[in-house]
């Protein structure tokens, strides 16, 4: 069974870019989630996938957005990224939307933001 | 929207003592509470979870209770090893509008001294 894997795991961009942040889930799961976590701080839900559709969404803006693959694999993107946008972001995947359950993280992709 | 705070922030225990992380939750609806470790550089994951239906849980030195009514639930880890060093989050989750909304609490820093 393979874990959820993210790729990269660190990067550095400057302010106004743009990144892509990838995912690929869990075997056998067909919901991703994205949370943001800064520094000494809990996770912060961004959004969940599910079935190739983005079907709940935390307070973050618009500028923030993803993209769900058939092989449920996911993507995040941020545009114009501000300096706030420095954290630590953590892919989930678990076994179904309508569910309340465990969330299997990724190692995460930490992005900083000059 | 749901909020969920989490008590202490830092925790320093001797190996064998046990310690407590309690955390409060506001929503009534929210029907699930899962406790993710994570260790420095680590993904989060899952320790023990416990549902709305159910008071207590244990699983060998790990307990959680749940107090409905209060809405309250901590975390009882027993007999502390220097392995338990690590930061652990509470959660409380619910289905809403077709997602798991999942809101994790601010995080407790355990260290155990040998």
């Amino acid at each position: 069974e393979t874990g959820v894997t993210q790729s990269p795991t660190h990067l550095i961009k400057t302010r106004g870019q743009q990144v892509t942040l990838r995912c690929s889930s869990q075997s056998g799961h067909n919901t991703v989630s994205w949370y943001q976590q800064a520094l000494g701080q809990g996770p912060q839900f961004i959004f969940q996938y599910y079935r190739e559709e983005e079907n709940g969404r935390g307070n973050f803006p618009p500028r923030f957005s993803g993209l769900q693959f058939p092989n449920y694999s996911s993507e995040l993107n941020v545009n114009a990224l501000e300096l706030d946008d420095s954290a630590l972001y953590l892919c989930a995947s678990s076994t179904g939307a309508l569910n309340t359950g465990e969330l299997f993280f990724g190692e995460g992709s930490r992005l900083t933001v000059l | 929207g749901e909020n969920v705070e989490q008590h202490p922030s830092t925790l320093s225990v001797q190996e064998g003592d046990s310690a407590v992380i309690k955390c409060t939750y506001s929503d009534s609806a929210s029907n699930y509470f899962p406790w993710y470790k994570q260790e420095l550089g680590k993904r989060p994951q899952l320790i023990i979870d416990i549902r709305s239906n159910v008071g207590e849980k244990k699983d060998q030195r790990i307990a959680v209770t749940l107090n409905k009514t209060a809405k309250h639930f901590s975390l009882h880890i027993t007999e502390t090893q220097p392995e338990d060093s690590a930061v652990y989050f509470c959660a409380a989750s619910k289905v809403t509008g077709g997602y798991q909304k999942v809101t994790f609490g601010t995080g407790t820093k355990l260290q155990v001294i040998p």
